[in-house]
C-alpha cells in the first residue's frame, strides 16, 4: 500500500527554527508537495520538490531525498501566524496525490 | 477575483437525507477534484474530473455522486448510502504552473449529519 508519515504535532518557539519531516512509500514518484492549512480553512501551496536537494522560498525551505523516500520542510524565524497544519503530499505513478495526515505546528511566544 | 467557492461553509442534515455540496471555479481550470478530510487522516480523493462531461471515481467514491455539466461547476452529492458522511469536504482544481500541476483548494464545507 501507499503510505506517507508525518509527526502528528510539533511545538516550537516564536523566532526559532523548526523542521517537519515526511517519509513516503508510494507506487512511483512524480513530485512532492508541501501545503499549509490553518484550522478550518483551505490548504495553500507552499513548495514543490521533484529532484533531490533543497528548494528555498523566503523563510520556508523544503528538502527531498528520493533514494531515502524522505523530505522535510524547514521554517525559519517562526511567527505566530505559522501556527497551522503542514501537509505533505506525493504524486504517484498515476499522477494522483497521496496525502499525509498533516503535522499540527504550535508556536509559543 | 479568481478563485474556487464552496457553499455553504457549514451544513447540517438528518441521517438518511441526500445533500449536495456546491463547488464553483472561475479560474478556467479543466480538472476538478473532491476530497474528504477527517481528523488524523490525510485528504482522501472522492471523485475527480479532467474535462466536462467526464469524471472518475477516487479512492472512496462509494456513497457519493458527482456531475460535470459545466467547466465551472463540480457539485458533489452525499447520498444516504454513505455510512459516515460527517466530515470536512474540500473541492480543488488544478493548473499547470511552469512544469508543475498545482492543486488549488476552495474554503471547504463542513457537513454534519445528525
Amino acid at each position: 500500500g501507499q503510505n506517507i508519515d508525518q509527526p502528528t504535532e510539533m511545538t516550537a518557539t516564536e523566532g526559532a527554527i523548526v523542521q517537519i519531516n515526511c517519509t513516503y512509500q508510494t507506487s512511483g514518484f512524480n513530485g512532492l508537495f508541501w501545503y499549509q492549512q490553518h484550522a478550518g480553512e483551505a490548504p495553500t501551496f507552499l513548495s514543490y520538490n521533484v529532484l533531490d536537494g533543497l528548494e528555498e522560498k523566503g523563510r520556508f525551505s523544503s528538502f527531498l531525498s528520493r533514494s531515502k523516500g524522505y523530505s522535510y520542510l524547514l521554517l525559519k524565524e517562526l511567527q505566530m501566524k505559522d501556527s497551522a497544519s503542514y501537509l505533505c503530499a506525493v504524486r504517484d505513478s498515476n499522477y494522483q496525490l497521496i496525502w499525509g495526515a498533516g503535522t499540527k505546528l504550535i508556536i509559543k511566544p | 477575483d479568481g478563485g474556487i467557492t464552496q457553499s455553504p461553509k457549514y451544513l447540517f442534515r438528518k441521517e438518511g437525507q441526500n445533500v449536495t455540496l456546491s463547488c464553483e471555479q472561475n479560474l478556467n481550470h479543466d480538472a476538478m477534484y473532491w476530497y474528504r478530510q477527517d481528523p488524523g487522516q490525510g485528504l482522501r480523493l472522492i471523485y475527480y474530473s479532467q474535462i466536462v462531461n467526464d469524471f472518475q471515481k477516487g479512492d472512496i467514491a462509494e456513497g457519493y455522486s458527482v456531475s460535470r455539466e459545466k467547466k465551472e461547476s463540480f457539485p458533489l452529492t452525499v447520498t444516504s448510502a454513505q455510512k459516515n458522511p460527517t466530515a470536512f469536504y474540500l473541492c480543488a482544481s488544478s493548473q499547470l504552473a511552469g512544469d508543475v500541476w498545482l492543486q488549488f483548494f476552495g474554503p471547504g464545507t463542513r457537513l454534519t449529519v445528525l
